[in-house]
């Protein structure tokens, strides 16, 4: 049973960085197809970023570009975001997914909840 | 950017009846339009992708039709599981863009 499990979540100031990480078991991570998805509270679901391990394609919501980093690690089996510039409007739950093109987001994790706040 | 476009915004329907959910795109996605259920607290979960294809363990009841622009999900008899926040989304351009959602409430 494929699971997801991301961490690195927690309270940081306006301009600080932090690493959100995705833990991902139950499925080979050799070839890996990623989106993180965010949730603003009371909000919906804005896609940010992607990434191919096969093809090194990665790609950005407009949002966070210049900002964020995706990037994985096959021998850790885990998916990470590197967050920098943070702004107040960057608060959300950020959730890992698997995104593979036959069929999108079709596995998800509990989420990490992002506060950006002075 | 493609600009998904849901309504109702809420629906309230009664256990047993039939939900009807609307997602408009600003141009065409061909048939690469996903469905998303979502319960408070929860992450999302898949429905439906490819416009109509039942991601797995998703039971029959929910169904989905439409091409181009154009998409409906269709629950067929409502279950108090069923009772959520829906959201489309297309995935055929860069960014992947979501609607902004339709609450099933009771």
């Amino acid at each position: 049973q494929v699971q997801l499990v991301e961490s690195g979540g927690g309270l940081v100031k306006p301009g600080g960085s932090l690493r959100l990480s995705c833990a991902v078991s139950g499925v080979s991570f050799s070839d890996y197809y990623m989106s993180w998805v965010r949730q603003a509270p009371g909000k919906g679901l804005e896609w940010v970023s992607y990434i191919s391990s096969s093809t090194g394609l990665t790609t950005y919501a407009d949002s966070v570009k210049g900002r964020f980093t995706i990037s994985g690690d096959n021998a850790k089996k885990s998916l990470y975001l590197q967050m920098n510039s943070l702004r107040v409007e960057d608060t959300a739950v950020y959730y890992c997914a698997r995104d593979e093109g036959s069929e999108p987001l079709n596995c998800w994790g509990q989420g990490t909840l992002v506060t950006v706040s002075s | 950017e493609i600009v998904m476009t849901q309504s109702p915004a809420t629906l309230s329907v009664s256990p047993g009846e039939r939900a009807t959910l609307s997602c408009r795109a600003s141009q065409s996605v061909s048939s690469n339009l996903a469905w998303y259920q979502q319960k408070p607290g929860q992450a999302p979960r898949l429905l439906i992708y490819a416009t109509s294809a039942r991601a797995t363990g998703i039971p029959a009841r929910f169904s989905g039709s439409g091409s181009g622009t154009e998409f409906t999900l269709t629950i067929s008899s409502l279950q108090s599981e069923d009772f959520a926040v829906y959201y489309c989304q297309q995935y055929i351009k860069w960014p992947r863009t979501f609607g902004q959602g339709t609450n099933v409430e009771l």
